[in-house]
């Protein structure tokens, strides 16, 4: 089945930007979601089909997509994104879903 | 507002079988939407194990197909999760989950999880 890799880690001040990528073969044909993990919480959806943000996500969480990589854009990062985040993919063919291997973020 | 909570216990010994159950209030759980169990070892990353749509028909990851059955039950809105010969690693924290439906789905509403160690 497909692999998608992500950065075990991204570290970044207040107020700057994080970029989480996740790259794999499978991203080129599928659309991208992404989650966000934080200590002992279920998994939140923070950006859906590549780029659209669910209701209630802010603005400073935004997704692209080029070639093989995907990537998670945090801007004006805060103290309260640092947490866990998650890139999934969904394989039509196969009809199974695919989840990436995480990547912490830590707000210095 | 969809819920999801679920349930079962929270130990089960080495070669036993693992039993959960997701209950959906907020929404039928005969709606068009497929309905998910993902499982998260201490320390690790997410792990789909499959899915079920209202008619019965699922998928599973290949890693686990062998050992997973998921059955929904419509008169009780809830679905359930056996997971056969158990081992330590498959202690984790097992959330059900729903996808939404599109063309290329994602998970928009999850249960609170529920943690289940495998151990004599």
């Amino acid at each position: 089945s497909y692999v998608l890799t992500q950065p075990p880690s991204v570290s970044v001040a207040p107020g700057q930007t994080a970029r989480i990528t996740c790259g794999g073969d499978i991203i080129g044909t599928y659309s991208v979601h992404w989650y966000q993990q934080k200590p002992g919480q279920a998994p939140v959806l923070v950006v859906y089909d590549d780029s659209d943000r669910p209701s209630g996500i802010p603005e400073r969480f935004s997704g692209s997509k080029s070639g093989k990589t995907a990537t998670l854009t945090i801007s004006r990062v805060e103290a309260g994104d640092e947490a866990d985040y998650y890139c999934q993919v969904w394989d039509s063919l196969s009809d199974h879903r695919v989840f990436g291997g995480g990547t912490k973020v830590t707000v210095l | 507002q969809v819920q999801l909570q679920e349930s079962g216990p929270g130990l089960v010994k080495p070669s036993g079988t693992l039993s959960l159950t997701c209950a959906v209030s907020g929404g039928s759980i005969s709606n068009t939407y497929w309905w998910n169990w993902v499982r998260q070892p201490p320390g690790k990353g997410l792990e789909w194990i499959g899915e079920i749509y209202h008619s019965g028909s699922t998928n599973y990851n290949p890693s686990l197909k062998t050992r997973v059955i998921i059955s929904v039950d419509k008169s009780k809105n809830h679905f359930s999760l056996i997971l056969s010969s158990v081992t330590a690693a498959d202690t984790a924290v097992y959330y059900c989950a729903r996808d939404d439906g599109s063309g290329s789905p994602y998970f928009d509403y999850w249960g609170q999880g529920t943690l289940v160690t495998v151990s004599s």
